[in-house]
């Protein structure tokens, strides 16, 4: 069935890139995407990335695709103490979003 | 828009009782999902809706939770009776089309005593 993974856990110190890891089991994804939850609040989209591409670059985030693999992975370069939050890495299957256990990110200063 | 609108936001029971979760999608979006967050299993998907038709509800836990969406602007997930395991932050979320981003609501928080 469908399935979307990841570690629940990554510290990391201000400065520093954080990268946050994600698989996922259905190869029929046609979107995959990352999401951030602040406390107390709901999920918001950072950026996704179509199953044909294998990178996509905005501002401090890199997405990595290797979709033989189905492996996802998100890069924030230059990680600073406002991005700690739950990251949630999620697939689009015909409309149907499946997200990951998410990833809590402390960044320490 | 005021996005994605849910209400309660928090809300404390007693064991037996009737939960009555609402949700105000955002206008103009044709889907709309009920997600369940606990630390224990994460956000997981209860049911969603296109035009108003249930499309998958596999993820409802059991008999005693129910969606309905009588129209475009109204979702309600009910929870009869509530048990103490039902405690967690129930999300409802809306888009527009297959691909469009998902919108999520600021959640109802259900602790059930």
């Amino acid at each position: 069935g469908e399935d979307v993974e990841q570690s629940l856990f990554l510290s990391v110190r201000e400065g520093d890139s954080s990268v946050i890891n994600c698989t996922y089991t259905d190869s029929s994804s046609t979107y995959l995407y990352w999401y951030k939850q602040e406390p107390g609040a709901g999920l918001q989209l950072l950026t996704y990335i179509f199953s044909n591409m294998d990178m996509k670059q905005d501002q401090r985030l890199t997405v990595l695709l290797n979709k033989k693999d189905k492996h996802l992975s998100l890069r924030i370069a230059d990680t600073q103490t406002g991005d700690s939050a739950i990251y949630f890495c999620a697939s689009n299957q015909g409309g149907k979003l499946i997200f990951g256990q998410g990833t809590e990110l402390s960044v320490k200063p | 828009d005021a996005g994605v609108i849910q209400s309660p936001r928090h809300e404390v029971t007693e064991m037996g009782q009737e939960v009555t979760l609402r949700c105000k999608p955002i206008s103009g979006h044709d889907y709309l999902f009920w997600y369940r967050q606990t630390m224990m299993r994460g956000l997981e998907l209860l049911i969603y809706f296109n035009n108003n038709v249930p499309i998958d509800d596999s993820g409802m836990p059991e008999d005693r939770f129910s969606a309905k969406m009588p129209n475009a602007s109204f979702s309600t997930l009910k929870i009869q009776p509530s048990e103490p395991r039902d405690s967690a932050v129930y999300f409802c979320a809306s888009k527009w089309g297959a691909t469009g981003e998902l919108f999520f609501g600021e959640g109802s928080r259900l602790t059930v005593l």
